[in-house]
This record gives structure tokens, C-alpha cells and sequence, in this order.
């Protein structure tokens, strides 16, 4: 199974800051990586796919980008209602595996 | 307006069986994989089982395999995930996805406790 490391596992920011979460697959899996936001009590929503491309509908302030193994998650300017748990998940091969999340919260 | 709804969850005990359906909508479902993911409370996602487009080919984790069925009606537009011989492990919000996880159902929940 391909691993997936995610980092930080929470992270205290202030609004206005930039912020980014990195995902760390153990094998090359080329774009194969979504982003998704999850707030308490609802079910995950996808931001980013294929590594780069942003959602339909999500505001630009979150972009992402990868380097070989290496997939990161960047929101430019943290609003308030991007408090939120964060998670990647690599469809590369099965079984599909996720991060094991980013609690972000509000300095 | 993609839609997935689950429903069938509750609380049932160890070793007996629960049928999940998430019924689909505003899209042609007999275009695209599904797949059922979990999240146990507190705890990550975990990718359970997925089925093609036609139902010809279907996959399952490990932890799941001989004991979950994955399934679909097309003319229905409905996916299914049959469950025996369940475990107190196998408690869990279970969410119904198209594709690699593009769209997510709300969730149903399944408690497998005495």
C-alpha cells in the first residue's frame, strides 16, 4: 500500500496568514492527489484535484502544488471560515489512502 | 446538482449484518466508478470498496474482504454495500463517493456494539 504522511497535524494560524499543509507519498504516484476541507459534523468537500486543480466553486485563496513525492496545500490569506480539519488522499493505485489530516485552527 | 444520499445505518450487533444504499442524482450514474469510504469517530478516512462504472470489477481493503459486497443497480442509480459478520471495528460514519471521491454522501452511521 502507498503511504501517505501528512504534516502538520494541527496548526495554529492567525487570519490574514498564509498556510500550508504537506502531503508525503512513499512512491511516486505522478498527480494523483486530491485536498479535501472537512468542518465538524459534515462531510469532507473537495478543493483540489489532481494535485492542482482547484474545485469548481472554491475561493482561489487555496491552491496546490506537488514536487515528486511531495504534495503541498497553500491558502494565501486564512479567512475565518477555513477553520477546518484538511486531508489528502492519493488515487495513484489501490487501495486509495488519505492523510491523516490537519486540525487548523485560529491563533 | 450532484447528490448522494446514504441511509440503512443504526446500531446492530457483533457478527450480524447491516445493508447500506446511497441513491444518486443529478448525474448519469452509470457513467462513473463509487466507492464507500469510513471514518470511524475520532479516527482518519479509510478507503473500503469500490465498483466500475458497470459493476464488472470491484475492490476491497483487506480488513473487509470476504465480509462486504459491494453492489449497484444502474436503473436504479443506487450503490450498495452489504455487511456481515460485522466487528466493533467496523463502527463508523460510512460515506458513498463518485469517481476518486469527487462528490461525498452526508454520511449514515453504523454502531456495531452488544
Amino acid at each position: 500500500d502507498i503511504q501517505v504522511t501528512q504534516s502538520p497535524s494541527s496548526l495554529l494560524a492567525s487570519l490574514g496568514e498564509r498556510v500550508t499543509i504537506t502531503c508525503q507519498t512513499s512512491q511516486s504516484i505522478s498527480n494523483n492527489l486530491n485536498w479535501y476541507q472537512q468542518k465538524p459534523g459534515q462531510a469532507p468537500m473537495l478543493l483540489i484535484y489532481y494535485a492542482t486543480s482547484l474545485q469548481t466553486g472554491m475561493p482561489s485563496r487555496f491552491s496546490g502544488q506537488y514536487s515528486g513525492r511531495s504534495f503541498t496545500l497553500t491558502i494565501t490569506s486564512l479567512e475565518p471560515e477555513d477553520i477546518a480539519n484538511y486531508f489528502c488522499l492519493q488515487h495513484y493505485s489501490a487501495p486509495h489512502t488519505f492523510g491523516s489530516g490537519t486540525k487548523l485552527e485560529i491563533k | 446538482e450532484v447528490q448522494l444520499v446514504e441511509s440503512g445505518g443504526g446500531l446492530v450487533q457483533p457478527g450480524r449484518s447491516m445493508k447500506l444504499s446511497c441513491a444518486a442524482s443529478g448525474f448519469t450514474f452509470s457513467n462513473y466508478g463509487m466507492a464507500w469510504v469510513r471514518q470511524a469517530p475520532t479516527k482518519g478516512l479509510e478507503w473500503v470498496a469500490t465498483i466500475s462504472y458497470d459493476g464488472s470489477s470491484t475492490y476491497y481493503r483487506d480488513s473487509v474482504k470476504g465480509r462486504f459486497t459491494i453492489s449497484r443497480d444502474n436503473a436504479k442509480s443506487t450503490l450498495y454495500l452489504q455487511m456481515n459478520s460485522l466487528r466493533s471495528e467496523d463502527t463508523a460514519t460510512y460515506y458513498c463517493t463518485r469517481g476518486t471521491a469527487h462528490y461525498w454522501g452526508q454520511g449514515v452511521m453504523v454502531t456495531v456494539s452488544s
